[in-house]
């Protein structure tokens, strides 16, 4: 199956700097990347959706000026979490559509490894 | 009412046992159906996909969509401790549209 690559799996930071988190597509070209975000035995949260070339779409109550979402080419979307606080502390995992393939309609969603951030 | 009902469990099966999992939902929109598998600490992996109702099998796995009844399940046979882990399911309407998920269900395969 198609294979998203996330990085760094985990990250450890101080309250205050940024962290980035890239995610990849190794084995197609994704125009749309989606973000999540998973509290401990809850489900994924999406947060927003990245557009290639464009600026993403955020979901309600997701500060964008807070989670800055680049997809600079076909194969990679970047997730910055800025000024990070304890509560920002998460699973931020990331998610792409393969493209159509051979005229079959499909709507699988292939998902990283996950990042886990934790903000001291 | 939430669009896609998931119970958390925990669930427990011993090993061999028939396990049964489901989701109902509450939008007839849905088409797209899904069931993902995910460790501890990890990404989701998809495990089934199926496109309006019926049944789907692969493996010891069967996912089985009644649309008239707005009820997916998914069904795994002889069932081994590595498939202890939480099941998410998933759907949407469109192919491009927003995924929505459950909670997921954690399942323990008791040795």
């Amino acid at each position: 199956g198609a294979v998203v690559s996330q990085h760094p799996s985990r990250v450890i930071c101080k309250s205050g700097t940024s962290v980035k988190i890239e995610c990849r597509s190794l084995d197609f070209q994704a125009t749309t990347m989606f973000w999540y975000r998973q509290f401990p035995k809850q489900s994924l949260m999406l947060m927003a959706t990245s557009n290639e070339g464009s600026k993403a779409t955020y979901e309600q109550g997701v500060e964008k000026d807070k989670f800055l979402i680049n997809h600079a080419s076909l194969t990679l979307s970047t997730l910055t979490v800025t000024s990070a606080h304890p509560e920002d502390s998460s699973f931020y995992i990331c998610s792409a559509r393969p493209p159509l393939a051979g005229g079959v309609n499909t709507g699988e969603l292939f998902f990283g490894e996950g990042s886990r951030l934790t903000v001291l | 009412q939430k669009e896609v009902e998931q119970d958390p469990g925990p669930l427990s099966v011993p090993e061999g046992a028939i396990v049964s999992l489901n989701c109902t939902y509450s939008n007839s929109a849905f088409q797209y159906f899904m069931w993902y598998r995910q460790y501890s600490r990890k990404g989701p992996e998809l495990l089934m996909y199926t496109y309006s109702s019926g049944n789907k099998e692969d493996g010891r796995f069967t996912a089985q969509v009644d649309k008239s009844s707005k009820y997916i399940s998914l069904f795994i046979r002889d069932s081994q401790p590595s498939d202890s882990a939480t099941y998410l399911c998933a759907m949407s309407a469109e192919r491009d549209d927003k995924i929505i998920f459950g909670k997921g269900t954690r399942l323990h395969i008791l040795p």
